[in-house]
């Protein structure tokens, strides 16, 4: 088993509406979880992190953690043109400072 | 803040050179950077950590003969890529933590390097 799995294909949205993300993780002892977007081409940008279980939103961005059930997912609301990327989910190694990624989903939001 | 920078952005050179990446952290102290690399259509893999001050920790399977990093100061690392090959012409990328952050890793624009 992957250490972070993030399944699913390409994701077409259309704008306006919401682009869901899912990622699991292998390490029970893994306490932090992040979420990136990269543009094609680009680095790595931290969209948001998240520690606690349940709900963490940022503007238009709401992550979730169930740690019970070793899944961590990403929301996108009002989903723009310009959050076409490949979102990357990162999980800390649990006893480290080391992230462990997923291999990305990609999503396009059509206008 | 928390900006990271990485130099050259991109680079060419001929099989066998050896090619100097820096990593430097703008406006925090990096007590601890991330080398990692990004074939096309891949995940990000972490290739060593690097401590101020102390030798890197390499993952399984990366020659630490042939990615030579050091870590002079609180905002300098640096990744040396030995006697480059075509095979390891690919997209690297450093990552800072910011210790005042807990365990938030900010990354570097990249270099991609092309191994003629």
């Amino acid at each position: 088993q992957k250490e972070v799995e993030q399944n699913s294909g390409p994701l077409s949205v259309p704008e306006g509406a919401i682009a869901s993300l899912n990622c699991t993780y292998s390490d029970r002892g893994s306490q932090s979880f992040f979420w990136y977007r990269q543009y094609s081409g680009k680095s790595p940008e931290l969209i948001m992190f998240i520690y606690s279980n349940g709900d963490k939103e940022d503007g238009r961005f709401t992550a979730q953690l169930n740690k019970a059930s070793q899944y961590v997912s990403l929301l996108i609301r009002d989903s723009q043109p310009s959050d076409s990327a490949t979102y990357l989910c990162a999980v800390n190694r649990s006893g480290n400072n080391r992230l462990a990624f997923g291999k990305g989903n990609q999503v396009v939001v059509i206008p | 803040g928390a900006v990271v920078s990485q130099h050259p952005s991109r680079v060419i050179c001929k099989s066998g050179t050896s090619v100097k990446i820096e990593c430097r952290s703008l406006d925090f102290q990096a007590t601890t950077m991330f080398w990692y690399r990004q074939f096309p259509k891949q995940s990000l893999m972490l290739m060593a950590t690097s401590n101020e001050g102390s030798k890197a920790t390499y993952e399984q399977g990366v020659e630490k003969d042939k990615f030579l990093i050091n870590h002079a100061s609180l905002t300098l690392s640096t990744l040396t890529v030995t006697s480059a090959h075509p095979e390891d012409s690919s997209f690297y990328i450093c990552s800072a933590h910011d210790r005042g952050r807990q365990e938030t890793q900010y990354f570097g624009p990249g270099t991609r390097l092309l191994v003629l």
